[in-house]
């Protein structure tokens, strides 16, 4: 079974509407980030969490809203989906402590079109 | 802002060449560096991570970290046409990573 999960992985909504994009991780990592990709931009941090209780805002907060539920799982939501949030998103996990736990490792991703 | 940069190609190499891949940081107080492969529509791979100065050879991939230029390159050896994907730089910032916008390669049979 995969390390990390994402569900769903393809999403086609209306704008206006909310919607939910779940993680979850069986690597036993503490930290859990939220990423959405675009072509020729890149991968952009929406929202990270270190902790079940530490939860920050990445470069492009807004519009997006986060819950970690349990270590092994961190929730993104759109609260009112609009157009340009249409993207490629990406779970991502990560141990704590120096040097290698900065690696993340990645969900399949959850391809999301907003009409 | 940190930034990472990457020249976005298409780097286009025949098979069994050496290909490139070359990135540079802002931050200098960045200790760690990684290299990710990613497929069209898929998600990024970790496939080599590097702390300190110097070459790290596992298999046919080469990191290669220079702290002083602030600058991080990835050879591949004996490049195969399953290379052809994007590969993303990946420098750690403030306990985050910063990823650059990726470099496509092609390997040409």
């Amino acid at each position: 079974d995969a390390d990390v999960t994402q569900t769903p992985r393809n999403r086609i909504t209306k704008t206006g509407k909310r919607i939910m994009l779940e993680c979850s991780q069986t690597k036993g990592h503490d930290r859990m980030y939220w990423y959405r990709q675009d072509p020729g931009l890149g991968l952009r941090l929406i929202y990270y969490s270190f902790d079940v209780k530490d939860i920050n805002k990445g470069e492009i907060s807004d519009g997006y809203s986060v819950s970690r539920q349990a270590q092994a799982k961190f929730s993104l939501s759109l609260e009112s989906a609009i157009p340009n949030q249409t993207a490629l998103y990406f779970c991502a996990t990560s141990d704590n402590g120096q040097g290698s736990s900065y690696e993340q490792y990645f969900g399949p991703g959850t391809r999301l079109t907003v009409t | 802002q940190k930034e990472v940069e990457q020249n976005s190609g298409p780097l286009s190499v025949p098979e069994g060449a050496i290909a490139s891949l070359n990135c540079t940081y802002s931050d200098r107080g960045s200790q760690s560096f990684f290299w990710y492969r990613q497929y069209s529509g898929k998600s990024p791979e970790l496939i080599m991570s590097i702390y300190s100065n110097g070459d790290k050879e596992d298999g046919r991939f080469t990191a290669q970290l220079n702290k002083a230029s602030q600058y991080v390159s990835l050879l591949i050896r004996d490049s195969q046409p399953s290379d052809s994907a994007t590969y993303l730089c990946a420098v750690n910032s403030s306990y985050k990573l910063i990823f650059g916008s990726g470099t496509r390669l092609l390997v040409r049979p």
